[in-house]
């Protein structure tokens, strides 16, 4: 079946580094890609999407890329700040059977220090 | 507007004991989701509706958990009787349909502890 891997973390990182964290997938289909992002005591709110391949999802100054050759979609941001320090989960969407329904990975937790 | 809204926020049972979680989707959302969050296994889909009527269940891990939603603005999912392994955060979501790639609308999570 579908599956979403991530890198484990947390991640740690001071205030304006670059961020990257990994993510891969395994689908049967051509599936659309997301990166949620859960605030602590909050629930999951989407951060960015791709629906195919080579397309770039961005919002908050967050990036990631649809990579359909290398099955990838890492997720980017060119300077942190403290308040980025959340999960930040990878998952696609499966498309089978006409519904569309959500895939996770396991989740990163980023660590922004002042 | 107000989002997805779950009840209880926390809750603490015994073992045994019978526990019910509420959810209210977003007005208008036909679709519904049950997630259980843990540490050990991360994030799981339980099981869903599309307007009103489950789809898919085979998420549900055990048949002392049990989910229905009656009307279009009302779902529970049932713990009887509850074990300590269920303890985790429960997370209701929706969105407008099951096909398409809308977003889908997390609730703040139901935290259950079971002793």
């Amino acid at each position: 079946g579908d599956s979403v891997t991530q890198m484990e973390g947390p991640v740690t990182l001071s205030e304006e580094a670059f961020l990257t964290i990994n993510c891969t997938y395994t689908a049967t289909g051509y599936p659309s890609l997301f990166w949620y992002v859960q605030y602590p005591g909050e629930g999951l709110q989407l951060l960015l999407k791709a629906t195919k391949a080579d397309d770039k999802g961005s919002n908050k100054g967050f990036e990631a890329t649809y990579r359909k050759e290398t099955t990838s979609f890492h997720l980017e941001k060119g300077s942190v700040q403290v308040s980025d320090s959340a999960v930040y989960f990878c998952a696609l969407s499966d498309q089978g059977s006409g519904y569309s329904t959500l895939t996770f990975g396991k989740g990163t937790m980023l660590l922004v220090s002042p | 507007d107000a989002g997805v809204i779950q009840s209880p926020r926390h809750e603490v049972t015994e073992m045994g004991q019978e526990v019910t979680l509420r959810c209210k989707p977003i007005s208008g959302h036909n679709s519904l989701f049950w997630y259980r969050q843990t540490m050990m296994r991360g994030l799981e889909l339980l099981i869903y509706f599309n307007n009103n009527v489950p789809i898919d269940d085979s998420g549900m891990p055990e048949d002392r958990f049990s989910a229905k939603m009656p009307n279009a603005s009302f779902s529970t999912l049932k713990i009887q009787p509850s074990e300590p392994r269920d303890s985790a955060v429960y997370f209701c979501a929706s969105r407008p349909g099951l096909a398409g790639d809308y977003e889908q609308y997390f609730g703040p999570g139901t935290r259950l502890t079971v002793t």
